[in-house]
């Protein structure tokens, strides 16, 4: 079984839908990040959480929110939905601490918004 | 701010050639520089990575050595194989720092 799933895998929406991404690791990880990856811009980093009570915005938070619920889930959120927030979002976790730099992705949800 | 560049893609090489993927950094202090690859439909997974000067990374027959006087970070494998077909990542972490910095990517296709 993946240590780190997502859901959905593919989601078509419309313009100003309310869209919920959801993550779930196994690893036991306190650290988790949502990204967004566009063709030839990378990925990009939209919000990480260190733990349950410490969320952080990343360099392209604005439209998007995260919520925390457990140590194991870590959902992004988009309020209303707009076509440039088309891309595929990937959710990864990394340990505390250990001396790793590692961060483990999921396989990625893929968002149309019409 | 830190800044990771790559080299554009595609990249497209016949099997068992040489491939080396460029990659250069801007950053205060003393980065740990990695790359990540991605499989078609799949999300990133770790290749190599480095953190001091020097050092030199090494997994599945792909090489990066950092080198700080140039401040690069490239990827090198001696002969590729159809299945090293993949988007390849840069990134580095900041000292201080949890967050990845990412590459634009470089897509690697190799043909029989």
């Amino acid at each position: 079984d993946a240590d780190v799933t997502q859901t959905p895998r593919n989601r078509i929406t419309k313009t100003g839908k309310r869209i919920m991404l959801e993550c779930s690791q196994t690893k036991g990880h306190d650290r988790m990040y949502w990204y967004r990856q566009d063709p030839g811009l990378g990925l990009r980093l939209i919000y990480y959480s260190f733990d349950v009570k410490d969320i952080n915005k990343g360099e392209i938070s604005d439209g998007y929110s995260v919520s925390r619920q457990a140590q194991a889930k870590f959902s992004l959120s988009l309020e209303s939905a707009i076509p440039n927030q088309t891309a595929l979002y990937f959710c990864a976790t990394r340990p505390e601490g250990g001396g790793t730099d590692t961060q483990y992705f999921g396989p990625g949800t893929r968002l149309t918004v019409l | 701010g830190d800044s990771v560049t790559q080299m554009e893609g595609p990249v497209t090489l016949s099997e068992e050639a040489f491939l080396t993927i460029n990659c250069t950094y801007t950053a205060t202090g003393y980065p740990s520089l990695f790359w990540y690859v991605q499989y078609p439909g799949e999300g990133l997974q770790l290749l190599l990575k480095a953190t001091k000067a020097d050092d030199k990374g090494s997994n599945k027959g792909f090489e990066a050595t950092y080198r700080k006087e140039t401040t690069s970070f490239h990827l090198e494998k001696g002969s590729v194989q159809v299945s090293d077909s993949a988007v390849y990542f840069c990134a580095l972490r900041s000292t201080g720092f949890q967050k990845l910095v990412f590459g634009t990517g470089t897509r690697l296709l190799v043909s029989p």
